[in-house]
This record gives structure tokens, C-alpha cells and sequence, in this order.
């Protein structure tokens, strides 16, 4: 098993553009997450979903948005990049209130 | 969600039990608590979840109260490889984790 995959691992963005992160698990866990964590700062939610086509906010949406179309998939989109976004970015599934399981995150640098 | 409380730093020998004491006074009913070991560049990873009392596995033990307003992580006999960030999370139905500071926990030789 795979567990949880993020792509890419590592990006720069200047300032305005947009990207997609990716993330997809292959543990059929219903409930998918996704935290940034600034350097040296503990992990801040941003999105999450209970199953396919179900997105709440977490602490910090703004600036972020989502979507689950299906089980395996939950892609965060950044819109208008700005250097408060530059961060670490971690996706992680769960099948409840067990653990969680982390992907190896995405550097993200906008400059 | 119960917010959570954990000291930011402790040191340790190397071969010393470590407890690491986390406050959760909002804690509601329906709430677990887990705890979370993360190294460097890489996400958490799960260390032990629990309700009441205590719950052991093969790598730590959690000591919860009756009155589960905290919650504290034992390490037994801690090594160089237990450097590491913990989190203390209060849990509850998979829908939202949020993670405090965490405390940074530095083992010398």
C-alpha cells in the first residue's frame, strides 16, 4: 500500500499564480485533511471532508479551497499565491477517530 | 474542541522515562485524546489514542484522570531516536484534529 501521496513535493511560486496540490490515499478512509505547519510552529488545519463531496473549513481557509469528487482524491488549490503562504503542506486521511495518516508534505515557497 | 496545553520543551537522558503532561480542560464527552510523534521534515505519526484510564502499547503508555482534563504520554527508557516533536490532540468522530505547539523533546547521550 501506497498509504497517502502528495505531489509535487517540492514548489516556488511567484506571487499571483495559482497551483494545485495533489493528494490521494488508497486506504479507503473516508475522512481527508489538510494542514500547513510554518516552520517551527505546530500544524494548522485548513480544510477537511467526512466523505466524497462533503469540504468544511478548518483554522486557516483563506486564501485555499478544495474538493473531493471522490474517496481517494482531495486536491487543494491556491489561488493568488502571496508569501504568507510559503509553509509546508501535509494531507492526511483517517477512517475515524483512529489515527491519522500522514503523507511526506509539500514545500511550497512564494516568492 | 478542547483546546490543548503542553509544556513547549523538555530535555531527558538518554534511558530515563519521559512524561509528557498535556492540559485539556474543555474536554467534552465524546472526545479521545492521541498523540503524535513528529521528526524533521516529515508528517506526525501516531503514537497512542485513549478514552479513560490508562492504554499501553509497544512503544508508549497515556495516563488519563477521571475528570480527563489531562492527559500524560510515557516514554520509557527514551534513546537519541526519541528526539522529536509530541502533540496532544483531543479527538472527537474523525472530524476535526487540530494540532496545539506540541513540546519539543531533546534526548541527550
Amino acid at each position: 500500500n501506497a498509504g497517502v501521496t502528495q505531489t509535487p513535493k517540492f514548489r516556488i511560486l511567484k506571487i499571483g499564480q495559482s497551483m494545485t496540490l495533489q493528494c490521494t490515499q488508497d486506504m479507503n478512509h473516508n475522512y481527508m485533511y489538510w494542514y500547513r505547519q510554518d516552520p517551527g510552529m505546530g500544524l494548522k488545519l485548513i480544510y477537511y471532508s467526512v466523505g466524497a463531496g462533503i469540504t468544511d473549513k478548518g483554522e486557516v481557509p483563506n486564501g485555499y479551497n478544495v474538493s473531493r469528487s471522490t474517496t481517494e482524491d482531495f486536491p487543494l488549490r491556491l489561488e493568488l499565491a502571496a508569501p504568507s503562504q510559503t509553509s509546508v503542506y501535509f494531507c492526511a486521511s483517517s477512517y475515524g477517530i483512529g489515527e491519522l495518516f500522514f503523507g511526506e508534505g509539500s514545500r511550497l515557497t512564494v516568492l | 474542541l478542547a483546546k490543548t496545553t503542553q509544556p513547549i520543551s523538555m530535555d531527558s537522558y538518554e534511558g530515563q522515562e519521559v512524561n509528557i503532561t498535556c492540559s485539556h480542560n474543555n474536554i467534552a464527552t465524546n472526545d479521545y485524546i492521541t498523540w503524535y510523534q513528529q521528526f524533521p521534515s516529515q508528517g506526525p505519526r501516531f503514537i497512542i489514542q485513549g478514552y479513560k484510564t490508562k492504554v499501553t502499547n509497544e512503544v508508549a503508555s497515556l495516563f488519563i484522570p477521571a475528570d480527563r482534563k489531562s492527559s500524560t504520554l510515557s516514554l520509557p527508557r527514551v534513546s537519541l531516536s526519541d528526539t522529536a516533536v509530541y502533540y496532544c490532540l483531543v479527538s472527537r468522530d474523525g472530524n476535526q484534529f487540530y494540532f496545539g505547539t506540541g513540546t519539543s523533546l531533546t534526548v541527550i547521550p
